[in-house]
């Protein structure tokens, strides 16, 4: 099965309000990751939380980890329009063969 | 930063053809470099792992002789879809890790959208 399970599957909101997306996992990881794919594009790298942290900013991304629930959340604050895509957390195991796995994915929809 | 270009961004075949994918990174070594398909509002199934000089390393139900992949330098990675059929259809992504990419590890292509007519 997919490591990497978020919910909402389908999120849409207004202009101006907080997106909240979460992602379950099941395996040890070294890190997860947050990633934002546009309709038909590739995929932009949003920001990585290694397996010691628990929270982690950029801009008006907040994303916090919880490993002993193994889950994660991401948080976009005063969302924009462009904000509009599908966004895929993925987790990176430990070790030398370590690869990522993505989740099943979130479409986020924000209205103007 | 790192960056990865992967050609072409679309194609269109018959079927029956073949069609080769290109991945290379530019600014870095890519010791290992992964293949992923993605289906329409699907997410991304890694298809196979490869290290430079190896052979790939496919994952379950992913059929290595239809899916030839080669990455016989630091820099460069070749998906082939050969005898191609419409079910082949799909998003292909490629993904670089490497030497000088230390920062989250993976650095990912544009896509090809590959339609098998």
């Amino acid at each position: 099965s997919q490591q990497g399970e978020e919910d909402p599957q389908a999120l849409s909101i207004q202009e101006g309000e907080n997106a909240t997306m979460n992602c379950s996992y099941k395996t040890s990881i070294n890190n997860l990751q947050w990633y934002r794919q546009n309709s038909g594009r590739g995929l932009v790298h949003l920001i990585l939380i290694r397996s010691n942290e628990r929270e982690k900013h950029s801009g008006r991304l907040r994303v916090t980890l919880d490993t002993s629930k193994k889950s994660s959340s991401l948080l976009i604050t005063a969302s924009r329009a462009a904000d509009t895509a599908s966004y895929f957390c993925a987790t990176d195991a430990s070790g030398a063969n370590s690869k990522l796995t993505f989740g099943k994915g979130i479409t986020l929809s924000v209205r103007p | 930063g790192a960056v990865v270009s992967q050609h072409p961004s679309r194609v269109i075949c018959k079927s029956g053809t073949s069609v080769k994918i290109e991945c290379r990174s530019l600014d870095f070594q890519a010791t290992t470099m992964f293949w992923y398909r993605q289906f329409p509002k699907k997410s991304l199934m890694l298809m196979a792992t490869s290290n430079e000089g190896s052979k790939a390393t496919y994952e379950q139900g992913v059929e290595k002789d239809k899916f030839l992949i080669n990455h016989a330098s630091l820099t460069l990675s070749t998906l082939t879809v050969t005898s191609a059929h419409p079910e082949d259809s799909s998003f292909y992504i490629c993904s670089a890790k490497g030497q000088g990419n230390l920062f989250y590890g993976y650095t990912f292509g544009s896509g090809t959208r590959l339609t098998v007519v």
